[in-house]
């Protein structure tokens, strides 16, 4: 079946920590990656996405994915951890269907607490 | 990236009433989507909504429960009918960017009672 699966429910790293945050997907043809962040009663904000190309994508606050095709993987990284980074984090696919792509699966999410 | 704003941002409903959130999107867009997010769950996608045709429904969701509406490239709205406490989520819309990622709003909290 298809799928998205972001195995940690909860994560909690101390500021100044590196941190990943994993995403497995389950699709016969790879689709189009993405992370999104949402804060405490806010809407989604995107962080990056992947389409093709350097599988290393860069996005906004200091992130970055790794697309691994061997694995299935678009795991999300960061250096250094802030404050401020204490959010729920969702991977989301858009799995393609004849060529072009539209709706977004999202995975259940990973909420990361930041002790100071 | 769209910047997209929803109202309300918040309500209480009683059980049995109907609440229409609105969706406004600041440039024009093909597709838009409204989500569910039920508490400490992830987004499911209820409907995608193009202009000018009807609203594409997910399973399990229904056009007499969920009314959409798609007057122009810039608004659309979303009614929850027969409130119920189930219907007790956070309500988001999205609009499709050029490279098929999706732009969302602020999201509307909806309390039944």
């Amino acid at each position: 079946a298809q799928s998205v699966t972001q195995p940690d429910i909860h994560i909690t790293v101390s500021e100044g920590a590196s941190l990943e945050l994993r995403c497995n997907y389950s699709y016969g043809a790879t689709p189009y990656l993405f992370w999104y962040v949402q804060s405490p009663g806010q809407g989604l904000q995107l962080l990056l996405k992947y389409f093709s190309g350097d599988t290393l994508v860069q996005g906004i606050k200091g992130f970055e994915a790794e697309f691994k095709r061997s694995q299935s993987s678009f795991n999300l990284r960061k250096p250094s951890v802030h404050w401020s980074d204490a959010a729920e984090y969702f991977c989301a696919v858009a799995p393609l269907f004849r060529g072009t792509a539209s709706k977004l699966t999202f995975g259940t999410g990973t909420r990361l607490q930041v002790t100071l | 990236s769209a910047v997209i704003s929803q109202k309300p941002s918040r309500d209480i409903c009683q059980r049995g009433t109907s609440l229409t959130i609105q969706c406004q999107v600041d440039s024009q867009v093909t597709m838009m989507f409204w989500y569910r997010q039920q508490p400490g769950q992830s987004l499911t996608l209820i409907a995608t909504a193009n202009q000018g045709s009807e609203a594409t429904y997910e399973s399990g969701f229904v056009i007499d429960k969920f009314p959409i509406s798609r007057p122009n490239l810039t608004f659309s709205t979303l009614t929850v009918s027969n409130l119920s406490p189930e219907d007790s989520s956070i309500y988001l819309c999205s609009s499709k960017g050029p490279t098929y990622e999706q732009y969302f709003g602020p999201g509307t909290r909806l309390t039944v009672t």
